[in-house]
Parts: structure tokens; C-alpha cells; sequence
């Protein structure tokens, strides 16, 4: 099993929709979680950390399921700059700094 | 958030040549990475770049292929060494910043440096 695996897509959505994206992670235990999202030939840049109790930013809503080792990322109102790649990633031990281990990436297109 | 900058941005290169990348971050971390990501391809993590001491290694990577150096807490080179067309990659700079005490650890990634061997 991948440590970390995501549907690699692309979803191809209208501006305005809801997307949902699914991940998950193999190291029961991990204990930080996040959601990248990377533009073409950039770096990755921060979108949110996900929290047990889940956790939302205007439009973007994640949710953490440790028992299933399950992250999901919604997003409401889709705009045509949301296209981008949406990475899953996942923490090792309670430790600091221990590098991050990162999904394959989810693909989202918005159009008008 | 942390500013990462690295430098070169970009590079073609002639095989079994080497290339040093500079990473400098604005703020005081605590760790700092180095990953590869490979065209198509999620990203690897080479290694972790140890203040002061020789860098930790993952799996499939080596020091004398990927020579490391971290002389202070906000500065490191990784040097890609006689390089072969399969090393054409993007390599990212990444840290975790001094503030983060508990979980979740976040980690800011610096602009990448876009490699070319040919």
C-alpha cells in the first residue's frame, strides 16, 4: 500500500461547483496533515492543515477521519483559480520537523 | 510563513558535470529539506539537512551523489554531482520554522530550481 494515495483525476468541473477530494495515508501514526496545492511549474505552497475536528477557510472545508486514515478537501463555489493540483500530504511520527510524504497530487479544472 | 529563496532558478547542464543550489530562508527554522520532483511526479524527499552535521539520507539517495551543507540554521547547498540525464529534475528547499512547537509542523517550499542534463 502507498503511504499516501490520492485520486489522481483530473476533475474537470464549471465554475461554481463543489468538488470533493479523498485521500489516504498508510502510517497510522502520522499526526499532521495537510493540503498543498501546487500551479503549474511552481513550488508547493500551503493551502490549509487539516485538524481532527476538521477545519474550513472561506470556501475550502477538510476533514480528518483517523480511525479510516482518511483527509478530504471540499471545495464550495469553484473558481476558474482554483485550477490547480491539490496535494495530500501527511506528517510521520510526533516529531519536529519530520519531513512530509506527499500524494501523487489530484488534478482540478474549473471552466467558465 | 518563511520566505525561501533558491538560487539557481534554473540550469542546463552538461553530463558528469556538477550543480550547487543555494537555499536561504528569511526567518530562524529548525529543519530544512531537500526534495526532488521528478516531470509528472509528486515530490521525493532527498534528504534532511542537519545543522552542523552530515545530512540524513533517505532511501535511493546518497552523499556523494547529493552532497549536503547546512552551516547555519537558515542556509543550505545540496549539489547534485556528476550528473547523468535522469537527474534532470526540479529540486525544492523546504523548512519548518522555529516557532512551531507542536504539531502540525508546517513546512513552506522555496520557488524550486528547474535542473536540464544533457
Amino acid at each position: 500500500r502507498k503511504e499516501v494515495e490520492q485520486d489522481p483525476g483530473p476533475f474537470n468541473v464549471p465554475e461554481g461547483a463543489t468538488v470533493a477530494f479523498n485521500c489516504t495515508y498508510s502510517n497510522s501514526a502520522s499526526q499532521s496533515f495537510f493540503w498543498y496545492r501546487q500551479d503549474c511549474r511552481k513550488e508547493p505552497k500551503l493551502l490549509m492543515s487539516v485538524y481532527s475536528s476538521g477545519n474550513e477557510d472561506g470556501r475550502f472545508t477538510a476533514q480528518l477521519n483517523r480511525a479510516s486514515q482518511y483527509i478530504s478537501l471540499l471545495i464550495r463555489d469553484s473558481k476558474l483559480s482554483d485550477s490547480a493540483t491539490y496535494l495530500c500530504v501527511v506528517n510521520g511520527a510526533n516529531q519536529a520537523g519530520t519531513a512530509l510524504i506527499f500524494g501523487k497530487g489530484t488534478t482540478l479544472s474549473v471552466s467558465s | 510563513s518563511a520566505v525561501i529563496s533558491q538560487k539557481p532558478s534554473r540550469d542546463i547542464c552538461q553530463r558528469g558535470t556538477s550543480l550547487t543550489i543555494q537555499c536561504q530562508v528569511d526567518s530562524q527554522v529548525t529543519m530544512m529539506f531537500w526534495y526532488r520532483q521528478q516531470p509528472g511526479q509528486s515530490l521525493t524527499l532527498i534528504a534532511t539537512a542537519n545543522q552542523g552535521s552530515e545530512a540524513t539520507y533517505e532511501s535511493g539517495f546518497v552523499i556523494d551523489k547529493f552532497p549536503i551543507s547546512r552551516p547555519n540554521l537558515t542556509f543550505s547547498t545540496l549539489t547534485v554531482s556528476n550528473m547523468s540525464p535522469e537527474d534532470s529534475s526540479i529540486y525544492l528547499c523546504s523548512a519548518t520554522l522555529l516557532t512551531a512547537e507542536n504539531p502540525p509542523y508546517e513546512q513552506y517550499f522555496g520557488p524550486g530550481t528547474r535542473l536540464t542534463v544533457t
